[in-house]
């Protein structure tokens, strides 16, 4: 059974940088079919997506946040990994990490991670 | 960008009753649209993808519809474990998710 643990501080300063790394465990980053991703949902709002990966490299971002992100991928540790800069307090949020099954004609995140708690505060 | 917006906000419903959510895009999404469900303290769960397909595990009584721009989810009969929150996703142009309708009990 595929399970992904995200991790990181739960609290940044603003202008700091937000780090989170989602290990993979009972699967493969490796498989090609599949893209792996971060989603945030501030407290008592929606969710948004923030980017995706593909083992090979090829990444895509939310071009709202673009200039503030980059999401990497360690095969060798079966896991992937979030960076957002600059963070502010709308940056508050729980951050879920996610692997995008290929399912019927699309990518769609079929996993989720259970989700961390990241607050921007002094 | 494409914008999904959800209707209504909130759905005050008796267990039993039938459920008809509604999303709608800005512009055509084709059939990459999914449905999650998410209740309290959890991740979301994928319900349907390309429209009309339930994912693994998921109830007969969940099903999906519609095309282009404009899609519904309909729960038949809900369930107490039913009484949610609900977003759309489009995947035709990157991800995004609808603001999510609430499903509670009346």
């Amino acid at each position: 059974q595929l399970h992904l643990q995200g991790s990181g501080p739960g609290l940044v300063k603003p202008s700091e940088t937000l780090s989170l790394t989602c290990a993979v465990s009972g699967g493969s980053v490796t498989s090609n079919s599949l893209y792996w991703g971060w989603i945030r949902q501030p407290p008592g709002k929606g969710l948004e997506w923030i980017a995706s990966i593909h083992f090979s490299g090829t990444t895509y971002y939310n071009p709202s946040l673009k200039s503030r992100v980059t999401i990497s991928v360690d095969t060798s540790s079966n896991q992937f990994s979030l960076k957002l800069t600059s963070v502010t307090a709308a940056d508050t949020a729980v951050y879920y990490c996610g692997r995008e099954g290929f399912v019927g004609t699309a990518n769609y995140f079929d996993y989720w991670g259970q989700g961390a708690l990241v607050t921007v505060s002094s | 960008e494409i914008v999904l917006t959800q209707s209504p906000a909130t759905l005050s419903l008796s267990p039993g009753d039938r459920a008809t959510l509604s999303c709608r895009a800005s512009q055509s999404v084709s059939n990459y649209l999914a449905w999650y469900q998410q209740k309290p303290g959890q991740a979301p769960r994928l319900l349907i993808y390309d429209v009309s397909n339930r994912a693994t595990g998921i109830p007969a009584r969940f099903s999906g519809s519609g095309s282009g721009t404009d899609f519904t989810l309909t729960i038949s009969s809900l369930e107490p474990e039913d009484f949610a929150v609900y977003y759309c996703l489009q995947r035709s142009n990157w991800h995004t998710f609808g603001p999510g309708t609430k499903v509670d009990i009346k």
